[in-house]
């Protein structure tokens, strides 16, 4: 079945470390999305990458980093800097590059990684 | 400021029951809008997705109505099931390809 993975599901994480998490899509979506969701709150993008080897700053994007190597792949790197990583991270794919929130672009979901600071 | 507000904020109703749900928008330039559906730490799964001509869309139980000149959507849910509590979410494109999302609407369904 095609769809998004996302992994891990939980993590934990020391203040001052990095983590990453994984993003792994078999629609062949050309785009991804990162964004971040916190209780109360909308949804907050963080990146996007229309294309492999090309990716975007979202409107949070301070203290987070992305990569784009692979079409199937979109792996967040949470860093030291990000203040307060707490949330539930969700990683999202399209099928359009360029026109990607037009009105026939359709998000499918990964079922999300929930990151708690210790 | 472009802007999605949703409500009620939660909302318990009794299994076979209706209800609908307010989303009102102050987004321009507006492209189009569209309802999630957010299991508890799930994904959101899209439900319906309307543009500017468009008054009503259905999916299955789900009817979504769009009121450009006021603003308003709703998400009306006929016969409501124990799996129909979720969280649901309301977003909005504005035509220069940004996504503002509701802090949506949390559902629960009692048998």
């Amino acid at each position: 079945d095609g769809g998004i993975t996302q992994s891990p599901k939980y993590l934990f994480r020391k203040e001052g470390q990095n983590v990453t998490l994984s993003c792994e899509q078999n629609l062949n979506h050309d785009a991804m999305y990162w964004y971040r969701q916190d209780p109360g709150q909308g949804l907050r993008l963080i990146y996007y990458s229309q294309i492999v080897n090309d990716f975007q700053k979202g409107d949070i994007a301070e203290g987070y980093s992305v990569s784009r190597e692979k079409k199937e792949s979109f792996p967040l790197t949470v860093t030291s800097a990000q203040k307060n990583p707490t949330a539930f991270y969700l990683c999202a794919s399209s099928i359009p590059g360029s026109d990607f929130h037009s009105g026939a672009n359709v998000l499918t979901f990964g079922a999300g990684s929930r990151l708690t600071v210790l | 400021k472009n802007q999605v507000e949703q409500s009620p904020q939660s909302l318990i109703i009794l299994e076979g029951k209706n209800c609908t749900l307010q989303c009102n928008y102050t987004v321009s330039p507006f492209s189009n809008l569209r309802w999630y559906k957010q299991d508890t730490g799930r994904g959101p799964v899209s439900l319906t997705i309307m543009t500017f001509s468009e008054n009503t869309k259905s999916n299955g139980r789900y009817t979504a109505t769009l009121d450009a000149d006021t603003k308003q959507s709703s998400l009306h849910i006929t016969a409501s099931q124990l799996s129909d509590s979720a969280s649901y979410i309301c977003v909005v494109s504005a035509s220069n390809y940004q996504l503002i999302w509701g802090a949506g609407t949390k559902l629960i369904i009692k048998p």
